[in-house]
């Protein structure tokens, strides 16, 4: 059974920091992984979309990575700025859920001024 | 381009009342999941809709229903509320039934008293 981990569960950092977030999952049979940011009370954004056969994706300050054969997908985010401060949540597609996500809990990152 | 819209956007009930929630994909998308997200916990998958039939379930009792119509649009029942049924809904759209990227209307705050 796929199993979605994000670590760590929050973070704070002062703003212009470059910052990585972790997912890693359990079965690599995936079709792909999506990043998504939720702001408090409101509805998924999606960021970056990687295919099982992609090793990154890459949007504005954003990229993101997939190493498939460890099970582990990073997201850097470069220079952050207040705005960021978000959760920033993790799903895999897995081959054998019938196109229904796995989820990781999130991270929810706070960049202060 | 419009994107995924639901309504409405709070609603308070009370227990053994029953509700409706609706959704709207993004014009074009054919495929309709919906998502629970109470308070302090991830993201559930509830159920997915594709061509106007049910594809997938959630592990959710019967009294979570829903319905897509045949312009795509969607409905999510929820009968005989429960307070642990105090969630934000959430409702995402794609492209057919392929491993494409979702996309997030801003949700459905359902408060039960």
């Amino acid at each position: 059974k796929q199993e979605v981990t994000q670590i760590p569960a929050a973070l704070s950092v002062p703003e212009g920091e470059n910052l990585v977030l972790n997912c890693s999952f359990t079965d690599s049979a995936i079709y792909n992984l999506q990043w998504f940011r939720q702001d408090p009370g409101k509805g998924l954004t999606s960021l970056l979309l990687i295919q099982s056969s992609q090793r990154e994706q890459t949007s504005g300050r954003l990229n993101a990575s997939l190493d498939k054969s460890s099970g582990r997908s990073t997201l850097y985010i470069a220079a952050s700025q207040p705005g960021d401060s978000a959760t920033y949540l993790c799903a895999v597609d897995n081959m054998d859920s019938n196109y229904q996500l796995i989820w990781g809990a999130g991270t929810k990152l706070i960049i202060k001024p | 381009e419009a994107g995924v819209t639901q309504s409405p956007t709070h609603l308070i009930k009370t227990r053994g009342q029953q509700v409706t929630l609706r959704c709207s994909p993004i014009s074009g998308h054919t495929s309709v999941y919906w998502y629970q997200q109470a308070l302090g916990l991830g993201l559930q998958f509830l159920l997915w809709y594709d061509e106007g039939e049910e594809r997938n379930r959630g592990n959710f009792p019967p009294r979570f229903s829903g319905r897509q119509f045949p312009n795509y649009s969607s409905e999510l029942n929820v009968n005989a509320l429960e307070l642990e049924d105090s969630a934000l809904y959430l409702c995402a759209s794609t492209y057919g039934r392929t491993s494409y990227e979702q996309y997030f209307g801003p949700g459905t705050r359902l408060t039960v008293t």
